[in-house]
């Protein structure tokens, strides 16, 4: 009873770097969400999916990209990594948007050196 | 422009005391209110939610408490036990779907003896 993965839990970047985080869902949710934690900031969307093949920008989308070529799968790509991409990342799904429980991954620590 | 306003960002109760934590939001298409709790190294998860159809919903020591009229609404912990310190976001979102949930900042609770 997988839930939610994220692929890696840790990672330390240079700046510059490019990486790709990897989300996937085993319990057939239409919705993934990509959203980053920091101290005092809550939760802010970066990415969004409603459907396989779809994505919607979030409320901090800059120098993130993201793809949902399979409806398990979420993938987030930093290009060019900078040190205020420094956070926790965590992914979430759900069956519908919106107005369901979302199901959230155990999240990426991700560093920029 | 911050949708949902989340106070206090930290909080101290002591065992056995009433944790009181409040959430206003702007937006009045809003009609799904959940609670989600998030423990140290994990992803958060679901604690309760409420619609707009009632104005309170209670789940053993967990109640929101929600007031439309002023846009608010509230969650409180009876009987705080030390195993319920942790962060504590509120959300919104409209049920009607295709909007992703909008998050405050979070409430980190500590429970002390």
């Amino acid at each position: 009873n997988a839930g939610v993965t994220q692929t890696p839990k840790f990672r330390v970047l240079k700046t510059g770097q490019s990486m790709t985080l990897l989300c996937a869902q085993d319990m057939n949710h239409e919705y993934m969400y990509w959203y980053r934690q920091d101290p005092g900031m809550g939760l802010r969307l970066i990415h969004y999916s409603v459907g396989e093949g779809t994505t919607a920008k979030g409320e901090v989308p800059d120098g993130y990209n993201v793809s949902r070529l399979k409806k398990q799968n979420f993938l987030l790509g930093l290009e060019s990594a900078a040190p205020s991409q420094t956070s926790v990342y965590f992914c979430a799904s759900e069956p519908t948007g919106g107005n369901t429980e979302a199901f959230f991954g155990q999240g990426t620590r991700l560093t920029v050196v | 422009q911050q949708q949902v306003k989340q106070s206090p960002q930290s909080l101290i109760v002591q065992k056995g005391g009433i944790s009181i934590i409040n959430c206003a939001y702007e937006n009045t298409a809003f009609d799904y209110f959940p609670w989600y709790q998030q423990f140290p190294g994990k992803g958060p998860a679901l604690l309760i939610a409420i619609r707009p159809d009632v104005s309170e919903k209670k789940e053993g020591r967990f109640t929101i408490s929600f007031n439309k009229s002023a846009k608010q609404f509230s969650l409180h912990i009876m009987d705080s036990q030390p195993g319920d310190s942790a962060t504590y976001f509120c959300a919104a979102s409209k049920d009607s779907g295709n909007t992703p949930l909008v998050f405050g900042k979070g409430t980190r609770l500590s429970v002390i003896a």
